[in-house]
């Protein structure tokens, strides 16, 4: 079965602070995709980051890293230097190729709030 | 283009009533799928279109739930004799290789 686990559900850091959001999945599958998405107070999701499984290398975009291990079954998420912006709540989810579509399996979210 | 858009934005209706929520996809995806979010959760797939028919709709929780898209554009969820469990954001998102989401219709069922 597929499933997303975001063992963090609140994380509270003060401005200019490094933070890690973790995701660990579970699939049989080989060949799957991984997203971040941003959910903040507005409440429309944000799309980040899509990494496919074959494709293990990290991606940094601005302050964004993503740390992808097929072999812990990860994709953590990194925000460097946090702002007040990026005080949202932030979903990892999992899609398989099985039928040519990419259903989502969305973890339940990590509600991030950066303090000034 | 513009992004995906919904409409209502929020919906109040009473217990054992119809409602009907709308889904403008991004001009030019083909795919369109349907999530509910329930508070404090993640959103869970509810139906996938591909084009104008359903290609998976395992998602629905039972037989109160109906979706259309007649004309492989537009998307209508549909629920029938509403409960109160059924309250929930519901969002929509039309890809191509990406899903990208509208702002939501949050449901409220009294």
């Amino acid at each position: 079965a597929q499933k997303v686990t975001q063992a963090q559900t609140e994380i509270s850091v003060v401005e200019k602070e490094d933070v890690t959001l973790d995701c660990v999945y579970e699939t049989r599958d080989t060949t799957y995709y991984l997203f971040w998405y941003k959910q903040p107070p507005s409440g429309e999701l944000v799309f980040l980051i899509r990494r496919n499984s074959f494709d293990e290398q990290n991606e940094i975009s601005g302050r964004y890293s993503w740390n992808f291990q097929k072999s812990t079954s990860s994709f953590n998420f990194t925000i460097t230097a946090s702002q007040v912006v990026d005080s949202a709540v932030y979903f990892c989810a999992l899609s398989e190729l099985s039928g040519g579509y990419n259903k989502l399996i969305f973890g339940a979210g990590t509600r991030l709030a950066v303090h000034p | 283009g513009a992004g995906v858009s919904q409409t209502p934005s929020n919906k109040v209706t009473e217990k054992g009533k119809y409602v009907e929520l709308r889904c403008d996809p991004i001009s030019g995806h083909t795919a369109l799928y349907w999530y509910r979010q329930s508070l404090g959760q993640g959103p869970e797939f509810l139906i996938y279109f591909q084009g104008t028919g359903a290609a998976d709709d395992s998602g629905l929780p039972n037989d109160r739930f109906f979706a259309v898209r007649p004309e492989g554009s537009v998307s209508t969820l549909k629920i029938q004799r509403t409960e109160r469990g059924d309250s929930a954001v519901y969002l929509c998102a039309s890809a191509g290789e990406t899903q990208y989401f509208g702002p939501g219709t949050r449901l409220l069922v009294l």
